[in-house]
């Protein structure tokens, strides 16, 4: 059974530090990893999706790497402003199109 | 192009009333999962369904049902609410192409309180 762990579970940074998100999983056996992001008692915003065949994928400030060697995937947040605050979800994909997520990382980008 | 929608925006039952929620797949798509997510948590998988038959289940038990229409919205039931159903329900659809992991897109959510 595929668990996701995210750490740190909440993180608060001043407006423009570089921040890396952390998100590791049990079972390698994935089609792609996913990064959401989640405003308060919204829905999740995709931010960015990684093949299992790929090893990094870009948006904007945004970049997330995936090693399924070590289970491993990070989302590095660049020059981060207030408007990034919200929670950073990782989700690995299984076989047929079923998401597994990890609990969340609260961020808190202060003015 | 209308995204994803969920009806209604919130809702509050007692326990061991029934309770149904609506979805609207994104245009073009033929795929919807189900998720619930309790506070504090990451989303957890229901079901998935896909030309109007349950594809997959989680660990979820019988008294969360589901159901497929021709135009692809779905429906969530739950019967028999217990104060645990309290939560925020996703909707998600998608396009089966490869079936080697297509982007879901997520609707606003049902927010769920059962007193």
């Amino acid at each position: 059974k595929q668990e996701v762990t995210q750490i740190p579970a909440a993180l608060s940074v001043p407006e423009g530090e570089n921040l890396v998100l952390n998100c590791s999983f049990t079972d390698s056996a994935i089609y792609n990893l996913q990064w959401f992001r989640q405003d308060p008692g919204k829905g999740l915003t995709s931010l960015l999706l990684i093949q299992s065949s790929q090893r990094e994928q870009t948006s904007g400030r945004l970049n997330a790497s995936l090693d399924k060697s070590s289970g491993r995937s990070t989302l590095y947040i660049a020059a981060s402003q207030p408007g990034d605050s919200a929670t950073y979800l990782c989700a690995s994909m299984e076989y047929g199109n079923k998401l597994v997520f990890g609990a969340g990382t609260i961020l808190r980008v202060k003015s | 192009d209308a995204g994803v929608t969920q009806s209604p925006t919130h809702l509050i039952k007692t326990r061991g009333q029934q309770v149904t929620l609506r979805c609207s797949p994104k245009s073009g798509h033929d795929t919807v999962s189900w998720y619930q997510q309790a506070l504090g948590q990451g989303p957890q998988f229901i079901f998935q369904y896909y030309e109007e038959e349950e594809r997959q289940r989680g660990n979820f038990p019988d008294r969360f049902s589901g159901h497929q229409f021709p135009n692809y919205s779905s429906e969530l039931n739950v019967n028999a609410l217990l104060l645990g159903d309290s939560a925020l329900y996703l909707c998600a659809s998608s396009l089966v192409t490869s079936g080697r992991g297509e982007t879901q897109y997520f609707g606003p959510g049902t927010r769920l309180l059962v007193l």
